[in-house]
């Protein structure tokens, strides 16, 4: 049972806008702003495409937007691709000097 | 250009040891946090363990312990895992990761698989 509570999947047509939600609780995404999201290819490493819930990194398609109110936080992938089908993660600082991961969504491009 | 390539991954047997090493470049390594993170077949992320620029502060998930030591050497821009008492269920892939602040891992090497069976 992962720390982060991620949907187990997702799916979308091209064009189409998703949203992920990734709940956690008072203690961690509710008290910091230090929720991040990685998306990974199958057998490839994870790719940080979202920090600090909304800053992208530059190179991050403006398609991927992040947003967090209370204990959830969001990822939306606007414009749907058939390469933004991957597996997304979750991340937030645990108060405990820890990371906590969600258990991952698969996005389906339907 | 930041790179992280990790090494030292393997088969292993119940109650044996590894040690893991990362090699990083393309950044002053000696500026950053970094992390151990693992990811077993077919599963989600792990967070492992975690040390400071400096290597005074280190950190781990309560599933290791006590079994694992996170290190550092600035001289040679490395990062390491030394991994004791294995268990079966200590199979995965074992990234690092930079770490520019708490909740976010920004650079990933492609991983390294460590294997415990019998």
């Amino acid at each position: 049972q992962s720390a982060l509570t991620q949907p187990a999947s997702v799916s979308g047509s091209p064009g189409q806008s998703i949203t992920i939600s990734c709940t956690g609780t008072s203690s961690d995404v509710g008290s910091y702003n230090l929720v991040s999201w990685y998306q990974q290819y199958p057998g490839k490493a994870p790719k940080l495409i979202m920090s600090e819930s909304s800053k992208r990194p530059s190179g991050v398609s403006n398609r991927f937007s992040g947003s967090k109110s209370g204990n959830t936080a969001s990822l939306t992938i606007s414009g749907l691709q058939t390469e933004d089908e991957a597996d997304y993660y979750c991340c937030s600082y645990g108060d405990n000097y820890d990371f906590l991961f969600g258990g991952g969504t698969k996005l389906t491009v339907l | 250009e930041v790179q992280l390539v990790e090494s030292g991954g393997g088969l292993v047997q119940p109650g044996g040891s590894l040690r893991l090493s990362c090699a990083a470049s393309g950044f002053s390594f000696s500026s950053y946090n970094m992390n151990w993170v693992r990811q077993a077949p077919g599963k989600g992320l792990e967070w492992v363990s975690y040390i400071s620029s400096s290597g005074s502060n280190k950190y781990y998930a309560d599933s290791v312990k006590g079994r694992f030591t996170i290190s550092r050497d600035k001289a040679t821009n490395s990062l390491f895992l030394q991994m004791n008492s294995l268990r079966v269920d200590d199979t995965a892939v074992y990234y690092c990761a930079r770490t520019p602040d708490w909740g976010t891992l920004d650079y990933w090497g492609q991983g390294t698989l460590v294997s415990v069976s019998s």
